[in-house]
């Protein structure tokens, strides 16, 4: 049962276009998200994350939106530059739980 | 700061030998790190919950006398995986959390590990 999902195995993007990676999870008591970005034989390296109080929360060139109704979340990353390739993993917590829930992934590659 | 070192970053072992990973914190004390595996263009699926001091909690489905954690010390997290066999052969990467102050999980590097 994948309670939280990133329906793109991939994405392609120029360089400085918008890259746009999306979340979804089934778990109605997540209440905290996060985004990691991995490079191949790595761990994650900690992005950017929003509680569920909030709709928007953004750091330098990442943004994430957090849609609750829709039981959605995306990350933007603007301008995209090459160094922002990787595999971005988006993970979910609920209340009380120290425990992660990790999205499947998605690879992202920025085209110079 | 935040920062969590794993030893090896790659071990190679024979089918039937146990292979020990350590988890460090190296600039703050870890109340709580975590064990995930991951396979080949997959998540990262947790494995075990170690808090210091107390015995392990598995996840469904892992076997808690084939991965062998111990939390000892709160710098300190090692998981060994007895009597290996090729389908371990993984990407284990451990995660460490400072519970008092913030509920950030902070990565290692991993550890890849092949059976042969």
């Amino acid at each position: 049962d994948q309670q939280v999902k990133q329906n793109s195995p991939s994405l392609s993007v120029q360089e400085g276009r918008i890259s746009i990676l999306n979340c979804d999870y089934t778990n109605s008591m997540f209440d905290y998200f996060l985004w990691y970005k991995k490079y191949p034989a790595e761990g994650p390296t900690f992005l950017i994350s929003i509680s569920s109080i909030k709709d928007k929360n953004e750091d330098g060139r990442f943004t994430v939106f957090l849609n609750k109704s829709a039981k959605h979340l995306s990350l933007h990353i603007v301008p995209s530059q090459p160094g922002d390739s990787a595999v971005y993993f988006c993970a979910a917590r609920d209340f009380g739980n120290e425990k992660l829930t990790f999205g499947t992934g998605t690879r992202l590659t920025i085209i110079p | 700061g935040a920062v969590v070192s794993q030893h090896p970053s790659r071990v190679i072992c024979k089918s039937g030998t146990s292979v020990k990973i350590e988890c460090r914190s190296l600039d703050f004390q870890a109340t709580t790190m975590f064990w995930y595996r991951q396979f080949p263009k997959q998540s990262l699926m947790l494995m075990a919950t170690s808090n210091e001091g107390s015995k392990a909690t598995y996840e469904q489905g892992v076997e808690k006398d084939k991965f062998l954690i111990n939390h000892a010390s709160l710098t300190l997290s090692t998981l060994t995986v007895t009597s290996a066999h090729p389908e371990d052969s993984s990407f284990y990467i451990c995660s460490a959390m400072e519970l008092a102050v913030t509920y950030e999980q902070y990565f290692g590097p991993g550890t890849r590990l092949t059976v042969t």
